[in-house]
């Protein structure tokens, strides 16, 4: 079974701009959640989605979006980009239920100068 | 969920086991104990979790201890390409846990030839 995956690989934006990041899940599973990673604060929670609705939620500011199709695959937004939003973006996927176990891409590297 | 504390670094020889532990002094009774592993800014592993009873599974063990305050994940051969970070997370089964892990800052492992 394929894995979880994740376009593009690596970004490159300046400031101002906005950035649309994609993850596919594996096949079957229908949660999807979005995590960043900086060196300052390490792996932070951004949001969850499953069956295209928001369950979840973490301490982020509006320029974060996301949203989820039919078919379980997830998008993120980030608009207005800063300096700080430089960082490992990563998709994990479960099947459904709050303690199933999630499956992480490989990441995409963002970069915003 | 319950916060972990977890040794900043370990050192372990090639081939001998690996004991990574994790104190998880204020768990829940319906909360889980995951380990992943991040190898290089890759995206997160998983690699095993278990809730009372003591696990294995292809990569690893788990010994949860009777009182659930704490927890050893084993590596039986540490190999060079083990040496990651390890995180341990604790995980709720409900409310705001959904789709969420909570990553502290994990344990550098380095397996040393």
């Amino acid at each position: 079974k394929a894995g979880v995956t994740q376009t593009p690989r690596y970004l490159i934006k300046t400031r101002g701009q906005q950035v649309t990041l994609s993850c596919s899940p594996i096949s079957g599973h229908r949660s999807v959640s979005w995590y960043q990673q900086t060196p300052g604060q390490g792996l932070q929670f951004l949001f969850e989605y499953f069956s295209e609705t928001q369950r979840n939620k973490g301490n982020f500011p509006g320029r974060f979006s996301g949203r989820q199709f039919s078919n379980s695959r997830s998008e993120m937004n980030v608009s207005t980009l800063e300096l700080g939003d430089s960082a490992l973006y990563l998709c994990a996927s479960s099947f459904a239920l709050v303690t199933d176990t999630q499956y992480f891409g490989p990441g995409t590297r963002l970069t915003v100068l | 969920d319950a916060k972990t504390t977890q040794p900043t670094s370990m050192d372990c020889a090639e081939g001998r086991a690996a004991n990574l532990p994790c104190n998880h002094s204020t768990i829940s009774g319906n909360e889980y104990v995951y380990w992943y592993r991040q190898i290089h800014s890759q995206g997160p592993q998983y690699i095993i979790h278990g809730l009372k009873n003591n696990e294995t599974n292809e990569m690893a063990s788990l010994i949860i201890t009777e009182d659930r305050k704490s927890s050893t994940l084993i590596l039986p051969h540490a190999t060079l390409r083990d040496t990651a970070v390890y995180y341990c997370i604790v995980r709720g089964a409900g409310g705001t846990s959904y789709g969420k892990l909570t990553f502290g800052q994990g344990t550098i492992l380095t397996v040393h030839p």
